[in-house]
């Protein structure tokens, strides 16, 4: 089955720091870029960043209300993807979700054709 | 960043009825928009992708139209299972943005 499941979420306190991970399962995690997406509990979509793939350097793009703070990784051996969080605010609570960059014409486009159910993070004092 | 902007916020509709929302963009995207059901609690699902390409499995009563800064969503007749919230996106260039999502209810 074609899934991905995110985990690592929970409680922190303001300034604190959290490691989300994602692990991908029935597609060839390697060839594709990914992304983080959140949401704010009844709020809207908010995409967080992107890792590109081995091919491209892994490098990565940030939304700039995380840039500094949050870093993305992968580990291709693993089918994981991973989100550190530092210097985490109040702001940052939501639910964080996984979501693969959609490949269409041998070309990865800006849009998410697969989610995972997310994780919560809440940040509060 | 590019701002995305939905209207409504809210539509009422009942079962069979056919409805359209509207995305505008805050500057040209070309074709580079996608459209996601939500459903509470749920992670979204990609309906639509590039303005008017439907995405593998979804129901062809979804279609997506437009270019430029102005875009629709389609729903040509309504089905219990569609009462959701629906979010536009941008992927022009970075960072990508959602619209602020319309919720469908039932009327």
């Amino acid at each position: 089955e074609v899934e991905l499941v995110e985990s690592g979420g929970g409680w922190v306190q303001p300034g604190g720091s959290l490691r989300l991970s994602c692990a991908a399962s029935g597609f060839i995690f390697s060839d594709h870029y990914m992304d983080w997406v959140r949401q704010a509990p009844g709020k809207g979509l908010e995409w967080v960043g992107r890792t590109r793939d081995k091919a491209n350097d892994y490098t990565t793009e940030y939304a700039a209300s995380v840039k500094g703070r949050f870093t993305i990784s992968r580990d291709d051996s693993k089918n994981s993807l991973y989100l550190q969080m530092n210097s985490l605010k109040t702001e940052d609570t939501a639910v964080y979700y996984c979501a693969r960059a959609g490949f269409a014409g041998a070309t990865t486009w800006g849009y998410f054709d697969l989610w995972g159910r997310g994780t919560l993070v809440t940040v509060s004092s | 960043d590019i701002q995305m902007t939905q209207s409504p916020s809210t539509l009422s509709a009942a079962v069979g009825d056919r409805v359209t929302i509207t995305c505008r963009a805050s500057q040209i995207i070309s074709s580079w928009l996608a459209w996601y059901q939500q459903k509470p609690g749920k992670a979204p699902n990609l309906l639509i992708y590039k303005a008017s390409s439907l995405e593998s499995g979804v129901p062809s009563r979804f279609s997506g139209s437009g270019s430029g800064t102005e875009f629709t969503l389609t729903i040509s007749s309504l089905q219990p299972d569609d009462f959701a919230t629906y979010y536009c996106q941008q992927y022009n260039s970075y960072s990508f943005t959602f619209g602020q999502g319309t919720k469908l209810e039932i009327k």
